[in-house]
């Protein structure tokens, strides 16, 4: 069955550090791709999406593309800050209207001063 | 816009009770409403796909019985764990798509159920 494959956490970084979570999935067809975060004493909130191969979802200075060919979807920060430190899930979707979410295991990342 | 709530945050109950936990759509109608469980360190497990006006799907392994959900208007739907045991505290988590958006999924802040 459809599944998403994200990398083992804790991912410990200090400020300014370059991040990458890495996503892989499964799916039969092409599902839209999505990276989710939640905050500490927070619900889910989404963070970006790609609907199509070689889409590049971007926010917060966060940014993830769609590879078809290697089935992955891995997220990328250039610069990471205190405030990023939060726990960050890899989703898939099918392209129908009313399918739920498949979610990966999520990855806490801790980002100190 | 999008908001969705969930009530209560926490609950604590005894085992062998129920407990309801309710899901809303604050400013939107949502045909579709999911539950999902979160454990410790693990990902988000759907439960159940919920649509306004029918009978839920639930996932496999999902005892049915166990877990009523009932979605009975476009803004709210609701979670009652039955019978409650401890292996059933969890995190429990809703989303909502809406009715116009039907791509688009917000989530609730979830609640968390510890049964003693």
């Amino acid at each position: 069955g459809n599944s998403v494959t994200q990398m083992e956490g804790p991912v410990t970084l200090s400020e300014e550090a370059f991040l990458t979570i890495n996503c892989t999935y499964t799916a039969t067809g092409y599902p839209s791709l999505f990276w989710y975060v939640q905050y500490p004493g927070e619900g889910l909130q989404l963070l970006l999406k790609a609907t199509k191969a070689d889409d590049k979802g971007s926010n917060k200075g966060f940014e993830a593309t769609y590879r078809k060919e290697t089935t992955s979807f891995h997220l990328e920060k250039g610069s990471v800050q205190v405030s990023d430190s939060a726990v960050y899930f890899c989703a898939q979707r099918g392209n129908q209207a009313g399918t739920a979410l498949i979610f990966g295991k999520g990855t806490t990342l801790s980002v100190s001063s | 816009g999008a908001v969705v709530s969930q009530h209560p945050s926490r609950v604590i109950c005894k085992s062998g009770t129920s407990v309801k936990i309710e899901c809303r759509s604050l400013d939107f109608q949502a045909t579709t409403m999911f539950w999902y469980r979160q454990f410790p360190k693990k990902s988000l497990m759907l439960m159940a796909t919920s649509n306004e006006g029918s009978k839920a799907t639930y996932e496999q392994g999902v005892e049915k019985d166990k877990f009523l959900i009932n979605h009975a208007s476009l803004t709210l739907s609701t979670l009652t764990v039955t019978s409650a045991h401890p292996e059933d505290s969890s995190f429990y988590i809703c989303s909502a798509s809406p009715a116009d958006r039907p791509y688009e999924q917000y989530f609730g802040p979830g609640t968390r159920l510890t049964v003693t």
